[in-house]
């Protein structure tokens, strides 16, 4: 089973941030927050991931709490391509076995002219 | 960088017959792959996982006999769905790991299986 809660839907305006939650209570002391994203009828698109600092590339920023229980991704600036389902995945992260991934439903982010 | 691919894209055929899924990492060696199946409306459902040239490890419910998986080499794996049935009708897709020094997994654009 997913490690990880996130909200079934959400929408957000083009041009505006997108903040999408993931709850990760259980989390261990040596697992990684991965994000990807599935646009339709594709395969799954890394976007970031971290431990428990902040982390930010050209896709994303990603706030992890300072407990680590939750986290959330932002898109700062949402265009329409960004329209797909975000999930948010723990697992063990780089530098040893890292396994497999499991994902859960995901969030399905609508984003809107 | 970091680049999976995978052949076909999408295949039509008739029930009984095999299919094979190639899925390859073009720009990384990957002694690790897995492979994941999508029905609609639902999430990936993990099926596989095959470590370079050893036998895959596979999920409980999925039969090894029905759908085979070779990973010869470090940046080929394959699948082939034998004597298929319109309920094995989905979105196949796989993915790689390049352990370690690639942080994460990349993954195939899909293969949609269409058995009629």
């Amino acid at each position: 089973d997913a490690k990880t809660t996130q909200p079934p839907s959400m929408d957000c305006a083009e041009g505006r941030a997108a903040n999408l939650p993931c709850n990760h209570s259980t989390i261990s002391g040596n697992e990684y927050v991965y994000w990807y994203r599935q646009i339709h009828s594709q395969g799954p698109q890394y976007i970031i991931h971290g431990l428990k600092n902040n982390e930010t590339n050209e896709m994303a920023s990603l706030i992890i709490t300072e407990d680590r229980k939750s986290s959330t991704l932002i898109l700062p600036h949402a265009t329409l391509r960004d329209t797909a389902v975000y999930y948010c995945i723990v697992r063990v992260g780089p530098g040893g076995s890292q396994g497999n991934l499991i994902f859960g439903k995901g969030t399905k982010l609508s984003v809107k002219p | 960088g970091a680049v999976v691919s995978q052949h076909p894209s999408r295949v039509i055929c008739k029930s009984g017959t095999s299919v094979k899924i190639e899925c390859r990492s073009l720009d990384f060696q990957a002694t690790t792959m897995f492979w994941y199946r999508q029905f609609p409306k639902q999430s990936l459902m993990l099926m596989a996982t095959s470590n370079e040239g050893s036998k895959a490890t596979y999920e409980q419910g999925v039969e090894k006999d029905k759908f085979l998986i070779n990973h010869a080499s470090l940046t080929l794996s394959t699948l082939t769905v034998t004597s298929a049935h319109p309920e094995d009708s989905s979105f196949y897709i796989c993915s790689a790991d390049g352990q370690g020094f690639r942080e994460t997994q990349y993954f195939g654009p899909g293969t949609r299986l269409l058995v009629l």
